[in-house]
């Protein structure tokens, strides 16, 4: 069956570090892949978007590699800031032209001043 | 302008009971979408429509769950004869035109609590 997990469930780093958070997927062949952010009682906010065909895409103090030969997805936050704690959701489409798209149960990430 | 907007924002209902969450899209978005999230779950889609095309109704977990959206606008989700396993947050989105890779908007959600 197919199947997306976000590497850990919370992740603490320290103030000014970079932080890696990972997205793996199983039985998928996507056509792209989404990040978002969400904070406690509010409604995910869309970051970036990577396509298959695309290894890296980055924007502003955010990176995102896309390999889908190890049918993985890192997202890396540099410099980070108490201001970027969060929960962060990777998404898939299930294929080209599909409007559906897959969440993982996400990553809480703490930057500790 | 204005973001997708949901309402009410927290409901408390009994075991039975019928409820209806409401989900005011962004003005010109064409497609529009339901999803539930449990706690310490992913996302769960419910259902989907765009424009006036037949809704995609695949993610709805049983027959007690309806939604409509009336005008290519405004949608309501009802859930009838709620059951506890029915409390999560019901979030909706909308983007321009539901095409492959767009990205979502989504609304804060509505948190519904079934005693």
């Amino acid at each position: 069956s197919q199947k997306i997990e976000q590497n850990s469930e919370a992740l603490n780093i320290q103030e000014g570090k970079t932080a890696t958070l990972t997205c793996n997927y199983t039985n998928y062949s996507p056509a792209y892949l989404q990040w978002y952010r969400q904070d406690p009682g509010r409604g995910p906010v869309f970051l970036l978007l990577i396509r298959e065909n695309e290894k890296e895409k980055r924007k502003e103090r955010l990176k995102v590699t896309f390999d889908t030969t190890l049918k993985q997805s890192l997202f890396h936050i540099t410099a980070s800031q108490p201001a970027d704690s969060a929960t962060y959701l990777c998404a898939l489409s299930s294929g080209a032209g599909s409007y559906q798209l897959t969440f993982g149960k996400g990553t809480k990430l703490s930057v500790i001043p | 302008g204005a973001g997708v907007s949901q309402s009410p924002s927290n409901k408390v209902t009994e075991k039975g009971k019928d409820v209806e969450l409401r989900c005011d899209p962004i003005s010109g978005h064409t497609a529009l979408y339901w999803y539930r999230q449990s706690l310490g779950q992913g996302l769960e889609f419910l259902i989907y429509f765009q424009g006036n095309s037949a809704p995609d109704k695949s993610g709805l977990p049983s027959d007690r769950f309806s939604a409509e959206r009336t005008g290519g606008s405004v949608s309501t989700l009802t859930i009838q004869r709620t059951q506890q396993e029915d409390s999560a947050v019901y979030l909706c989105a909308s983007s321009p035109q539901g095409a492959s890779g767009e990205k979502l908007f989504f609304g804060s959600g509505t948190q519904l609590s079934v005693l």
